[in-house]
């Protein structure tokens, strides 16, 4: 099956740095890779995600990256702020047919501070 | 207010004491799955549906039984639970089409415990 590590699982940044995290896949059928935002106490919620198909995309502060033949993806914030401190999760999936299984990663703590 | 929803919130049971979490989606739509969070080990799904009727396992499915006999619900059943099943809990909607959007919308978490 998937395998997905996540690297780091702590991450501190200074307000205004940017802060990378780091995901490697091990299933090449994998196609769909999203990353969840968790804050403290709270569900987690889609930031961004990225299909196999392209090589960046960007939202405003945030991008993903994904390099297929290597099998890893990041997730950049720049320009951090006290609000994007929260448990950061990658995943990876599989949409073909009826098989839909997700993966994810065991998360990245961020803490920016002030 | 388009959401997911989850119950019970907490639970605390004893080990053998057959339990049963409820989720349910107002979005109308067909995949439904069940995941747990432990500290540690990030999400780790259990069992997800793609539709009525279907279930399929995921990545840590014993202990645990589904069944999807309506579009909006999504049942999680602990037959005998374990105390290593104490853990949180989320249960999550997307629909499958269109393909693109692939967001699975989360419920708000049951926390278990299991004495």
């Amino acid at each position: 099956g998937e395998n997905v590590e996540q690297h780091p699982s702590t991450l501190s940044v200074q307000e205004g740095d940017s802060a990378v995290i780091k995901c490697t896949y091990s299933d090449s059928a994998s196609n769909y890779f999203p990353w969840y935002k968790q804050e403290l106490g709270k569900r987690p919620q889609l930031i961004i995600d990225i299909r196999s198909n392209v090589g960046e995309k960007k939202d405003q502060r945030i991008a993903v990256t994904l390099n297929k033949t290597a099998k890893h993806f990041s997730l950049h914030i720049t320009e951090t702020q006290p609000e994007d401190s929260a448990v950061y999760f990658c995943a990876a999936s599989t949409d073909s047919g009826g098989y839909q299984k997700v993966t994810f990663g065991t998360g990245t703590k961020l803490q920016v501070i002030p | 207010e388009a959401q997911v929803t989850q119950n019970p919130r907490y639970l605390i049971t004893v080990t053998g004491k057959k339990l049963t979490v409820t989720c349910s989606q107002n979005m109308n739509h067909e995949y439904m799955s069940w995941y747990r969070q432990d500290p540690g080990l990030g999400l780790r799904q259990i069992y997800y549906s793609m539709n009525v009727e279907v279930t399929d396992k995921g990545d840590v499915p014993e202990g645990y039984k589904v069944s999807r006999k309506e579009k909006r619900n999504f049942p999680l059943i602990l037959e005998s639970p374990s105390p290593n099943q104490t853990s949180l809990y989320f249960c999550a909607s997307r629909p499958l089409f269109p393909v693109q959007r692939n967001e699975q919308f989360f419920g708000p978490g049951t926390r278990l415990t299991v004495l």
